[in-house]
Formats: C-alpha cells, sequence, structure tokens
C-alpha cells in the first residue's frame, strides 16, 4: 500500500533552517511528481511546493520562493524540503502528497519557529 | 487572503443535499482541472473529486464535482453526521506557475 512519511520538523528560531524529509513506500516513486502542503494552526491548506517526477521542473509559492528549496533522491524514494531563513509564520504541519492528482498524503510533521 | 473564494460556512440538515462553491479565475478554475478535499477534525486532508468531477475509489457516490467558467461547486447528498469538516478545492493557476486552495469551508449537519 501507498505510504509517505515525513519527518525532520522540531522546534527551530527565526532565521535558522531545517530540512524536512518524505519517505515513500508502496508505489513507482520515481514515476509521480511530489507535493509540499502546509496547515498553519487552526488555518486552512496552503501549497508550498511542487517538484516533477525527473526533478526538471519545481515549482514554489511566493511566500517560500527563494528560502526553500524541494528536491528529491529516486534512488531513496526520498523527497525533500530544505528551509532557510525560518519566519515565525512558517509555523505549520508541513504534508508531501503524491502527483497527480493529489490522492495520497503523508501524516504531517509539525515545524514551530518560535524564540 | 485565498485566490479561490469558497464561503466559511454552509450547513444543512441530515439526509439532505449541499452545495459548496468555489470561485476562481480564467488563470486556475477556467483552464485547470479542479479537486476538493475533505479534512475531518485532526485528520490528514483526503481527496474526494479530481479532475473536476472524478471520484477516487471508495468515495461514495454521494459526492460530485462539476466545474462551469471559472467556478466549481462540490455537492453531498444524502447528508450524515460524518461528514461535518473542512472542504477545500485546489487547482494550479497558470499565471502563478503555483498550486491553490481555496480558504476552507466548514459543513455542520445540524
Amino acid at each position: 500500500q501507498v505510504q509517505l512519511v515525513e519527518s525532520g520538523g522540531g522546534v527551530v528560531q527565526p532565521g535558522r533552517s531545517l530540512r524536512l524529509s518524505c519517505a515513500a513506500s508502496g508505489f513507482t516513486f520515481s514515476s509521480y511528481g511530489m507535493h509540499w502542503v502546509r496547515q498553519a494552526p487552526g488555518k486552512g491548506l496552503e501549497w508550498v511546493a511542487v517538484i516533477s517526477n525527473d526533478e526538471s521542473n519545481k515549482y514554489y509559492a511566493d511566500s517560500v520562493k527563494g528560502r526553500f528549496t524541494i528536491s528529491r533522491d529516486n534512488s531513496k524514494n526520498t523527497l525533500y524540503l530544505q528551509m532557510n531563513s525560518l519566519r515565525v509564520e512558517d509555523t505549520a504541519v508541513y504534508y508531501c502528497a503524491r502527483s497527480s492528482p493529489t490522492d495520497y498524503w503523508g501524516q504531517g510533521t509539525l515545524v514551530t519557529v518560535s524564540s | 487572503q485565498s485566490v479561490l473564494t469558497q464561503p466559511p460556512s454552509v450547513s444543512a440538515a441530515p439526509g439532505q443535499k449541499v452545495t459548496i462553491s468555489c470561485s476562481g479565475s480564467s488563470s486556475n478554475i477556467g483552464n485547470n482541472y479542479v479537486s476538493w478535499y475533505q479534512q475531518l477534525p485532526g485528520t490528514v486532508p483526503k481527496l474526494l473529486i479530481y479532475d473536476n468531477n472524478k471520484r477516487p475509489s471508495g468515495i461514495p457516490d454521494r459526492f460530485s464535482g462539476s466545474k462551469s467558467g471559472t467556478s466549481a461547486t462540490l455537492g453531498i447528498t444524502g447528508l450524515q453526521t460524518g461528514d461535518e469538516a473542512d472542504y477545500y478545492c485546489g487547482t494550479w493557476d497558470s499565471s502563478l506557475s503555483a498550486g491553490v486552495f481555496g480558504g476552507g469551508t466548514k459543513l455542520t449537519v445540524l
């Protein structure tokens, strides 16, 4: 069965960095694009970034452009989100999701940016 | 301020039908497929509808989707108390080159 497991969340100070991982199993990871979507506490869904199956295309939300980098390692079936210059407003649960359609989501990992 | 506009809340009685609207523009809904997600309290979002009107396996036909121009609609018939959740529309925005979601609609089954 398809599984997506995020890790790497935690508490970090503003301005610092964090790298999230999403381990995929149960499907041919290298055949699918992948998204990161986040949800701030008590708020709605916010799309963050997407990467094509072969890493040739990457797109970002304006709110994270220039600070976050999406990448993947198809040999390890793993998706990454490198988050730099973190801000308080980046506090959220971060989900990875398979595309397209976005039919499978991970359980999410909580990132808290606080001094 | 979300790119896609949804009503903050809707309500209806058990057994009744409800519709949730999602309004956008030509750069998003008007020229791209729409998906709908259900998020029950404390859970991960779940795909209900994709490509405007298709249901993933396991999603009952009580849930339906449609699109007309720059708006999309989610319909739910035979409402159950278990349908109480937040519902989100989502699509791609070709001008922004970014994914976009609606602000979400909270469904209350009275």
